[in-house]
């Protein structure tokens, strides 16, 4: 059972748009900066946003991040067949005094 | 760019010590601002962090590993090293290292991962 709350799938058609949400508590979204984390198959995984809302060098900004109390939100614009991966969310929680995941959200170019 | 990748025993004894290395490339291990870390994903299950270091000996373990788990930072060799005592059937997983942006008291996220490698622990 993972700490933060992901969908486990979500599906758009090309260049359609997908949001992934990520449900926590006040120990760790709530008072923590999140990241998430783009995982395909075979391949290491990805940051795509830190900070909630930041892209690193190099991420489209077809992705972007935001968050909302105790709780975070991915966006995919333009969806990509490319796209077609796990997306995962991180944080800190103060109570566990560990970084946490979400059990990641599978996205689906249909 | 810098480059991650995980070597040692795909296959671990039940009891014993599961070991793992984490090889930097492309980049100094001995940077400031950065510790290295340890996180693993048990089939079927979601990503658990289990601890990252800094080359400057500053360390943080997940609680919940009850001190079975030693990271150690090896900069002459440019590598950083897991182990993990009393091994049990519940430790297999997909190994990943990373590397974590942060400071003393405030870790925050993974910026570069390795490719991961299963090890499977069995009697």
């Amino acid at each position: 059972q993972s700490v933060l709350t992901q969908p486990p799938s979500v599906s758009a058609a090309p260049g359609q748009k997908v949001t992934i949400s990520c449900s926590g508590s006040s120990s760790n979204i709530g008072n923590n900066f999140v990241s998430w984390y783009q995982h395909l198959s075979g391949t290491a995984p990805k940051l795509l946003i830190y900070d909630n809302n930041k892209r690193p060098s190099g991420i489209p900004d077809r992705f972007s991040g935001s968050k909302s109390g105790a709780s975070a939100t991915l966006a995919i614009t333009g969806l990509q067949t490319g796209d077609e991966a796990d997306y995962f969310c991180g944080t800190w929680d103060t109570s566990l005094s560990a970084a946490v995941f979400g059990a990641g959200t599978k996205v689906t170019v249909l | 760019q810098l480059h991650l990748q995980e070597s040692g025993p795909r296959l671990a004894k039940s009891s014993e010590t599961l070991s793992l290395t984490c090889t930097v490339s492309g980049g100094s291990i001995s940077i400031t601002n950065f510790f290295w870390g340890w996180l693993r994903q048990p089939p079927g299950k979601g990503l658990e962090w289990i601890g990252s270091s800094h080359y400057g000996g500053s360390t943080y373990y997940n609680p919940s590993l009850e001190s079975r788990g030693t990271i150690s930072v090896d900069t002459s060799q440019n590598r950083f090293s897991l182990r993990l005592t009393s091994a049990t059937a519940a430790d297999t997983a997909v190994y990943y290292c990373a590397r974590q942006s942060g400071v003393s008291g405030d870790l925050e996220h993974f910026d570069y991962w390795g490719l991961g490698t299963l090890v499977t622990v069995s009697s």
